[in-house]
């Protein structure tokens, strides 16, 4: 079964801090996504990656950066966190030639930026 | 581009009755369709999905999606909810050309009173 593993369950962070979300998945997945969940707006695509040192801007990427340096790891940070990015965020995985195919996701972190 | 509407953030139905979610989509080739749940504090569980074989598509815990193209629909329907079916469920748009990326509704939150 595929395991879509995000690092942290909750983190609480300070304004201005950089953070570092982490996202781990063992079934050799070329394609890896990060979304953000708010409240009445779903899930909104941050970044993806279809491959080891690949990234393409979503529909909300300021913000934020990613890092892909294996094929295995996806990281989002936010290099100065502010409170307009408290939220869920989800992590999620693909192979790269299965566009029928569903996303695997993690359990999401929670992120609170105080 | 894709889009993905959901008619009514919050829904709140009887045990035993009807559950009726709706999803409208926009997309100028034939796309794919998917159904996801989210129960409290978890990740998203694929519940069904649509590519283009059967219109009308059975998923995991008794639900069920009919594809319409002439009402670019994919409601999702149980014939009796139960009270586990209390849940917050996205609907998901993306075409076969796009790596699995989706694109989702705002997501209907699932009521079940006894």
């Amino acid at each position: 079964d595929v395991k879509v593993t995000q690092s942290s369950r909750y983190l609480v962070k300070r304004t201005g801090e950089k953070v570092f979300l982490e996202c781990v998945q063992d079934m050799d997945h070329e394609n890896m996504f990060w979304y953000r969940q708010d409240p009445g707006l779903g899930l909104r695509l941050i970044y993806f990656s279809y491959d080891v040192k690949m990234k393409e801007k979503g529909d909300i990427p300021e913000g934020y950066s990613v890092s892909r340096e294996k094929k295995e790891r996806f990281s989002l940070i936010l290099e100065s966190a502010s409170t307009n990015q408290t939220s869920m965020y989800l992590c999620a995985s693909i192979f790269k030639d299965r566009g029928g195919s569903p996303l695997h996701f993690g359990n999401g972190t929670r992120l609170t930026v105080t | 581009a894709q889009s993905v509407t959901q008619l009514g953030s919050h829904v709140s139905v009887s045990e035993g009755a009807l559950v009726l979610l709706r999803c409208n989509y926009s997309s100028s080739v034939p796309p794919y369709l998917f159904w996801y749940v989210q129960y409290p504090n978890q990740g998203l569980q694929l519940l069904l999905k649509y590519t283009s074989a059967a219109t009308l598509v059975k998923g995991i815990n008794g639900f069920e999606a009919e594809f319409k193209k002439s009402e670019t629909s994919f409601h999702l329907t149980k014939p009796s909810a139960h009270m586990s079916d209390a849940a917050e469920y996205f609907c998901a748009v993306t075409l076969y050309n796009q790596g699995g990326k989706l694109i989702f509704g705002q997501g209907t939150e699932l009521s079940v009173k006894p």
